[in-house]
């Protein structure tokens, strides 16, 4: 069935250093991957996303990149900090279907 | 952007009884909702695909008797846990896509349940 990995589960970064996650999905079909952040005990919170005919999104400190051929895709933070900490996860949908899969998430943590 | 919100945020039921959560979309309408379920340090799985006006789509797996779905106005899906037992209790989170043909979804905050 359709799946979409995530590396790595977790991920211990000093405050200021960048952090990257990355994605592989299996469907073909997918063409928008959303990043979203879940701090604990609530919702998922959307903090960028890419659609399948752009290669790279930037919005700030977090950029996000998506290689088609590959079916990778990966989120970038730079200058990191320790609100940053919380869990990521990735998700691969189909325009239209609204149907996420979704990564196995990274718990983030930025040391003071 | 839009907002959906849970009702409630927590809920604590005994094992054996039924217990009802909300999800509504506070500044637009959806003729579809979903439903996912998490469990601790899991990722969110799709349980259901709730549709305004007609019956929900369930993932496979999931018991269509035991979590009911209801859609009845564009605005408002709830998700009622029947004779919930321990291992019902989760964080359920649903979410709403913005516009019709679009590619994002709004998710609310989730309800904490915890069956005894």
């Amino acid at each position: 069935g359709e799946n979409v990995e995530q590396h790595p589960s977790t991920l211990s970064v000093q405050e200021g250093d960048s952090a990257v996650i990355k994605c592989t999905y299996s469907d073909s079909a997918s063409n928008y991957f959303p990043w979203y952040k879940q701090e604990l005990g609530k919702g998922p919170q959307l903090i960028i996303d890419i659609r399948s005919n752009v290669g790279e999104k930037k919005d700030q400190r977090i950029a996000v990149t998506l290689n088609k051929t590959a079916k990778h895709f990966s989120l970038h933070i730079t200058e990191t900090q320790p609100e940053d900490s919380a869990v990521y996860f990735c998700a691969a949908s189909r325009r239209g279907t609204y149907k996420y899969i979704f990564g196995t998430g990274t718990r983030l943590k930025v040391l003071a | 952007g839009a907002v959906v919100s849970q009702h409630p945020s927590r809920v604590i039921c005994k094992s054996g009884t039924s217990v009802k959560i909300e999800c509504r979309s506070l500044d637009f309408q959806a003729t579809t909702m979903f439903w996912y379920r998490q469990f601790p340090k899991q990722s969110l799985m799709l349980m259901a695909t709730s549709n305004e006006g007609s019956k929900a789509t369930y993932e496979q797996g999931v018991e269509k008797d035991k979590f009911l779905i209801n859609h009845a106005s564009l605005t408002l899906s709830t998700l009622t846990v029947t004779s919930a037992h321990p291992e019902d209790s989760s964080f359920y989170i649903c979410s709403a896509p913005g516009l019709a043909g679009g590619y994002e979804q709004y998710f609310g905050p989730g309800t904490r349940l915890t069956v005894t």
